[in-house]
């Protein structure tokens, strides 16, 4: 069954540095999200993208978070200066099809970061 | 806007005995309800979906849903836990909007014990 790829799995950085979270998504779906979770709490939107712009975004994708489809197959969430509460579980997601659809998000394992 | 609320942050159940996680939802208008399980260290996995017709929905892994439109509920069951069972459970809604995002509940870590 395809999946959603995420890497790398375990991300240190030291707060200021900016991060690159990188995503393969199943190749025929055309939705993809970001979420994360910290330390086994609720899991929070962070933005949605589709057609190579940002769809929606919630209030924590602020001005320090960008995504981009470079190519066909990635998604990537970049951070620009990391700060400590940056600290998460990061989970991007991918879905045939959006509003008002059946379609179920297929996640990946997720990209722990740790900011030091 | 909708929601959805896990009022347990914790279930403890029997091997062997049935379980029940729940979930109630406010969304104006017919809802698109989830169900995911995650392990430790381990993304979120799709369980099942209600989006219309019978109110009982059946998944993956024995678990099944019943779907309550008067009291806006849509509790995991499953008959009978196993330990392997052991996990975080999220409910989720389908949210209206141009990204279609899925908004989570905050999660219910079920414990099955031997």
């Amino acid at each position: 069954e395809p999946e959603v790829t995420q890497t790398p799995s375990h991300q240190v950085t030291q707060m200021g540095q900016e991060v690159i979270l990188r995503c393969v998504p199943i190749s025929n779906h055309l939705y993809f999200y970001w979420y994360r979770q910290i330390l086994g709490q609720k899991v929070e939107f962070l933005v949605s993208f589709y057609n190579n712009e940002i769809s929606e975004k919630s209030e924590i994708f602020d001005d320090q978070f960008s995504v981009e489809r470079p190519d066909g197959s990635n998604f990537t969430l970049k951070i620009r200066s990391t700060k400590l509460e940056d600290s998460a579980m990061y989970f991007c997601a991918s879905s045939e099809a959006r509003t008002g659809s059946n379609s179920p998000l297929h996640f990946g394992n997720g990209t722990r970061l740790t900011v030091t | 806007a909708q929601s959805v609320a896990q009022p347990e942050d914790q279930v403890n159940v029997a091997e062997g005995n049935p379980l029940t996680v729940k979930c109630t939802y406010s969304v104006s208008g017919n809802p698109y309800l989830f169900w995911y399980v995650q392990y430790p260290n381990r993304g979120l996995q799709f369980l099942l979906k209600y989006i219309t017709g019978d109110n009982l929905v059946k998944g993956s892994y024995g678990f099944e849903a019943e779907f309550n439109k008067s009291q806006t509920s849509f509790h995991l069951k499953k008959p009978s836990a196993l330990v392997s069972d052991s996990a975080l459970y999220f409910c989720a809604v389908r949210a209206f909007t141009q990204g279609g995002k899925l908004i989570f509940g905050q999660g219910t870590e079920l414990s099955v014990k031997p």
